[in-house]
């Protein structure tokens, strides 16, 4: 266990509906980070926040968002679903924003988009 | 761009043989590197990473890594892989400072047959 829990574990819905993906970082870290992992591009970083502001911005569309609140958990907001937003969706969390740090994941959300 | 290239995408291993697991970059400043791993079922986890100093990293569960800036690479070895070894290994690649993208490779899949 890893300490960083993700909610839900499975979701399922239509194309062009919103969904909301959150994140609960490991106690003490104030770095949270998102990523989406589809089969064919692999892991790709999304986004990160530390302590409540966007630090770095990866691949992450217009149609997604993400925010982290002042106890720190984080939402990834999905909208406007298309096919290929399947795909299992990471949160990490590190203690700071040195690229060393090692970042700590949850176990996913995957979304899939009928 | 940054990429980070994994040659082997599945590797397939008796017990108690070597391996080696290739990992090239293609950013030319200072990177720091890192291999993670998941077991079947389970979050990614940190195997082992290198940020500075001496280039031969060793990590957890018996895994080594070596650091060769003029050919830009992070190879990952073990000498004795076991069954419990079988699982998905990324390499991934940051460069130095704060609040920077981790670039990732593809990975790699690794079955070790008892």
């Amino acid at each position: 266990d890893s300490g960083v829990t993700q909610t839900p574990k499975h979701l399922i819905t239509a194309t062009g509906q919103r969904v909301t993906l959150r994140c609960s970082p490991r106690s003490g870290d104030l770095s949270v980070y998102w990523y989406q992992q589809s089969l064919d591009q692999g892991l790709q970083f999304l986004i990160q926040y530390y302590n409540g502001e966007e630090r770095a911005k990866g691949n992450i569309l217009e149609r997604f968002s993400a925010q982290q609140f002042p106890d720190l958990h984080s939402e990834l907001n999905l909208s406007s679903l298309e096919l290929g937003d399947s795909a299992l969706y990471f949160c990490a969390s590190s203690v700071g924003t040195a690229a060393h740090n090692e970042q700590f994941f949850g176990p996913g959300t995957r979304l899939t988009v009928l | 761009a940054q990429s980070v290239s994994q040659h082997n995408h599945h590797v397939i291993l008796s017990e108690a043989a070597s391996l080696e697991l290739g990992c090239n970059y293609s950013y030319g400043g200072t990177v720091n590197l890192f291999w993670y791993v998941q077991y079947p079922g389970q979050h990614l986890q940190l195997l082992l990473k290198y940020f500075s100093g001496d280039p031969l990293v060793k990590g957890i569960k018996g895994f080594e890594a070596e650091f060769i800036k003029s050919k830009f690479s992070f190879n990952l070895r073990k000498p004795s892989v076991q069954w419990s070894d079988t699982a998905e290994y990324f390499c991934a690649v940051v460069k130095a400072g704060n609040n920077r993208k981790l670039i990732w490779g593809l990975g790699t899949s690794l079955a070790v047959n008892p």
